[in-house]
């Protein structure tokens, strides 16, 4: 059974440049959640999105960050423009069922911007 | 608002020492609760979970949490830690209500001396 997959592992920008991360969730898997780990700190969710639909994004900063978990593909939280402060792990997790509640975890995305 | 204390942030303890995180939260409504150990430059772990019935749940690698609704708490123990416990320890709540998103705490940071 294959877990959650994230790609790239480790991604490096320059200011300015823009950064895809992609998430697959486990198969069958249609709920994906994502939370970003800045250093020296907890997670912390960002957004939430079911296939098409994203459900709640109260964690997301308001500019350059954006996310989507089309019909068909991985999901992709796409940073703009960045900056150095969004240097940070980024974990995405998936949900077979909202009843089930426990959320499977990726191995990462470090993302560093020079 | 929601949220998660872990009021250890580094604790350092002797191989075969006894281990107590303390994590307290803050919801007044039903929650399942988590603990995930993180190893340096790895992704996160499940140690264990809560979801209902024995408030003692027994985890992975001989970790153990009690949930102590009354006191908002599920405490992570260990009766004797080794150096490969070393590790950062993350405690997770989600309530089972809304979107079902993690609130994690900030982290407690083990070291273990040989």
């Amino acid at each position: 059974n294959a877990g959650v997959m994230q790609n790239p592992r480790h991604l490096v920008r320059r200011r300015g440049q823009e950064a895809r991360l992609r998430c697959s969730p486990m198969k069958g898997h249609s709920h994906v959640y994502w939370y970003r780990q800045l250093p020296e700190e907890g997670l912390k969710f960002m957004v939430y999105l079911q296939k098409e639909n994203i459900i709640d994004e109260s964690g997301m900063p308001k500019e350059r960050f954006s996310a989507e978990f089309p019909k068909e593909g991985p999901s992709i939280l796409r940073i703009q423009q960045v900056v150095r402060g969004d240097s940070a792990a980024y974990f995405c997790a998936s949900l077979g069922l909202a009843g089930d509640n426990e959320q499977f975890f990726g191995p990462g995305t470090r993302l560093t911007v020079l | 608002a929601q949220s998660v204390s872990q009021h250890n942030h580094h604790v350092i303890l002797s191989e075969a020492a006894s281990l107590e995180l303390g994590c307290n939260y803050s919801y007044g409504g039903t929650v399942n609760l988590f603990w995930y150990v993180q190893y340096p430059g790895q992704h996160l772990q499940l140690l264990l979970k809560y979801f209902s019935g024995d408030p003692l749940v027994k985890g992975i690698k001989g970790f153990e949490a009690e949930f102590i609704k009354s006191k908002f708490s599920f405490n992570l123990r260990k009766p004797s830690v080794q150096w490969s416990d070393t590790a950062e320890y993350f405690c997770a709540v989600s309530p089972l209500s809304g979107t079902y998103k993690y609130i994690f705490g900030t982290g407690t940071r083990l070291k273990v001396l040989a």
